[in-house]
């Protein structure tokens, strides 16, 4: 009930071209569905994220689907750029008042953009 | 730079031994959290603190434990260090202690049991 899978593990695509990242996620009560970029040698870091109640949300190149009945989630990157080449993991957590905060990662996808 | 500072970044150490990562979080945080990232199990989250207090716990094992300090500062303890304990421990924070908030993650600490 707690999984998110995320797929495919690894994605290459050429400068300029769309990258999609896919998520499945398997417990409904999920609120809150953020997108994290990891570098080597870094942490992860929040890119964009998404709540269940719009079907999608757009910042810059980057844009997140949200398909509410599927239990999917997806990140389009577009006019992807070689700068662009990390790790990225989708994850789900639950907005409560009291009893803290867990955030739910899927296995990672790493991308390479080739110039 | 996320502004969440984790030591020591690097630490190599013998199996039964025990260990203490260190983390401070951003300025004005008060939960802090800590992960744990291998390649097999990925970025799992072990334990939430908030303002001192343990808010939510996941799959930490019982031979770690952890505790935050009134300066706000946290502190993961690993005792009787297995070669599968051998992961990035990444220590994170954030303004409040619920869900849907900005979680900022440090460099992490690299651990390497041998």
């Amino acid at each position: 009930q707690q999984q998110v899978k995320q797929s495919p593990q690894s994605l290459i695509v050429q400068k300029g071209g769309i990258s999609i990242i896919n998520c499945a996620y398997e417990n409904t009560a999920f609120d809150y569905f953020p997108w994290y970029q990891q570098f080597p040698g870094k942490g992860p870091a929040l890119l964009i994220a998404i709540r269940p109640d719009v079907s999608e949300k757009k910042e810059g190149r980057f844009t997140i689907s949200f398909n509410k009945s599927a239990k999917q989630f997806s990140l389009h990157i577009m006019d992807s750029q070689p700068g662009d080449s990390a790790t990225y993991f989708c994850a789900a957590s639950l907005i409560r008042e009291t009893s803290g905060s867990r955030l739910t990662f899927g296995e990672g996808t790493q991308l390479t953009v080739n110039p | 730079d996320s502004g969440v500072t984790q030591t020591p970044k690097h630490l190599i150490t013998a199996t039964g031994q025990r260990v203490t990562l260190r983390c401070s979080p951003r300025s004005g945080d008060l939960s802090v959290y800590w992960y744990q990232q291998s390649l097999d199990q990925g970025l799992q989250f072990l334990i939430q603190y908030y303002n001192g207090e343990e808010r939510a716990k996941g799959n930490i094992l019982e031979r770690f434990s952890a505790q935050q300090f009134p300066d706000l500062h946290s502190e993961l303890n690993l005792s009787s260090l297995e070669l599968g304990d051998s992961a990035l421990y990444f220590c994170a924070s954030s303004t409040r202690d619920r869900g849907g908030n900005t979680i900022y993650f440090g460099e992490g600490s690299w651990l390497t049991v041998v």
